[in-house]
């Protein structure tokens, strides 16, 4: 149980150009969605907090405007990297909990974007 | 300022030879304590969660515990597909319930 899905599982797109990550959860319903980045061997960086049906809440220093979240089901939460750019190559992971307040995430397998 | 301190920050070991990662945490109002499992290109895989002093979980060759101010991950008998990044994090009972996380032990277990 508690398995959670991203697609794709890497990317390359072209400088410029938008792309959309998609997770779900598939085995529960996620009242909360994370999403983070992660740099080659650092731990994980937060970007931004979904809760379903209402407005993520990004970390300070995420750009709202260029990672957008939309958290439309409990089991769908999309990362949408606009206008991308060779510094936003990086490896994107999801996370979902099922409980909005305490509790255990579930990771994704991580998508790894490569802008050119 | 909450704070989670994973130490050592890699930690190589022969196959068989137990030893223990350590997380150190400030947090105001623990709500939970997480350690998960990370392989190379992957996302981490939950393994446990601890909520007080005192507490124990078991899962095959490991075994967290917990204190009021750190928890242990002890490996005992590693194999070498035990070999992977430990992630700790900790959720704070204020400040919107964050979940921090450490920055991990990266574990080799050689043959």
């Amino acid at each position: 149980g508690a398995v959670v899905s991203q697609h794709p599982s890497w990317v390359i797109c072209k400088s410029g150009t938008s792309v959309k990550i998609e997770c779900r959860s598939l085995d529960f319903q996620a009242t909360t969605m994370f999403w983070y980045r992660q740099f080659p061997k650092q731990s994980l960086m937060l970007m931004a907090t979904s809760n379903e049906g209402s407005k993520a809440t990004y970390e300070q220093g995420v750009e709202k405007d260029k990672f957008l979240i939309n958290h439309a089901s409990l089991t769908l939460s999309t990362l949408t990297v606009t206008s991308a750019h060779p510094e936003d190559s990086s490896f994107y992971i999801c996370s979902a909990r099922v409980d909005r307040g305490h509790g255990e995430q579930y990771f994704g397998p991580g998508t790894r974007l490569t802008v050119t | 300022e909450d704070q989670v301190t994973q130490s050592p920050e890699a930690l190589r070991l022969q196959e068989g030879e137990s030893s223990s990662l350590n997380c150190s945490y400030t947090v105001s109002g623990l709500r939970g304590l997480f350690w998960y499992r990370q392989d190379p290109g992957k996302g981490p895989e939950f393994l446990f969660t601890l909520y007080s002093a005192g507490e124990e979980k078991e899962k095959e060759r490991l075994k967290a515990t917990l204190t009021k101010k750190e928890s242990f991950l002890h490996i005992t008998a590693p194999k070498p597909e035990d070999s992977a990044t430990y992630l700790c994090a900790v959720q704070a009972g204020t400040g919107g319930f964050k979940t921090i996380f450490g920055a991990g032990t990266r574990l080799f277990v050689k043959a």
